[in-house]
């Protein structure tokens, strides 16, 4: 079955460093979605990417889907504190409607 | 954010009891979800429900038992648990049901549940 690795699991950065998280698929994807989740929170949409090679930013976050759409990257450029939890990519199969979650990276700010 | 919420919060109980977790959505969405959150794994989906039909069911064991009255209300039923069935219960709402997994899904606080 579809499986959706991400790297790293955990990251430690301080304050004001770049962090980047990597999403990678065993099979090609015909979308893919981020999500946030804070430490005891739940996870919150942050944007879903479908075309292949596209790139979306929100303010200090750029969202990347990759040519072949079997990965997906997510960029933070100069971390804040308030970006601490752990950030999770979805992706779907062509031809299938489940959204398969990966493992999640888990992001820790050092002020 | 109360666009699904979810009761209880936390929830202990032993391997005999049966309980419910109660979910609802005020988002006038047409599908929803349940997923099982467990320490170090992946979000795993374990039912969809549109306009009220199961439309999913990711070989869950029977000991769990969905139930969908109507589109805004879902419940999960518990009984004879596992330990191993310790975790954060999720559920989730989205706007379609129709290749619903292209639309973004909103998820309740959760429910923890712990059994002894």
């Amino acid at each position: 079955g579809q499986q959706v690795m991400q790297i790293p699991q955990y990251q430690h950065v301080q304050e004001g460093e770049d962090f980047t998280t990597y999403c990678n698929s065993s099979t090609t994807l015909s979308n893919i979605q981020w999500y946030k989740q804070r430490p005891g929170g739940h996870p919150v949409f942050l944007i879903q990417l479908v075309k292949s090679g596209e790139v979306k930013k929100q303010k200090r976050l750029t969202f990347q889907f990759g040519e072949a759409k079997k990965n997906s990257s997510l960029h933070i450029t100069a971390t804040q504190t308030t970006d601490v939890g752990t950030y999770v990519c979805a992706g779907i199969d062509f031809g299938n409607e489940k959204l398969t979650f990966g493992t999640g990276t888990r992001l820790t700010i050092i002020p | 954010e109360t666009g699904v919420t979810q009761t209880p919060r936390h929830l202990v109980m032993g391997m005999t009891n049966k309980k419910s977790l109660k979910c609802e959505q005020h988002l006038g969405h047409n599908a929803m979800y349940w997923y099982k959150q467990s320490a170090k794994k992946p979000l795993e989906l374990m039912f969809v429900y549109s306009l009220e039909e199961r439309v999913e069911n990711n070989s869950v064991p029977s000991r769990f038992s969905p139930e969908c009255p109507n589109s805004s209300h879902l419940f999960l039923h518990l009984h004879t648990l596992q330990p191993e069935d310790s975790a954060l219960y999720l559920c989730a709402s989205s706007q379609e049901r129709v290749n619903w997994g292209s639309y973004e899904q909103y998820f309740g606080p959760g429910t923890r549940l712990t059994v002894t």
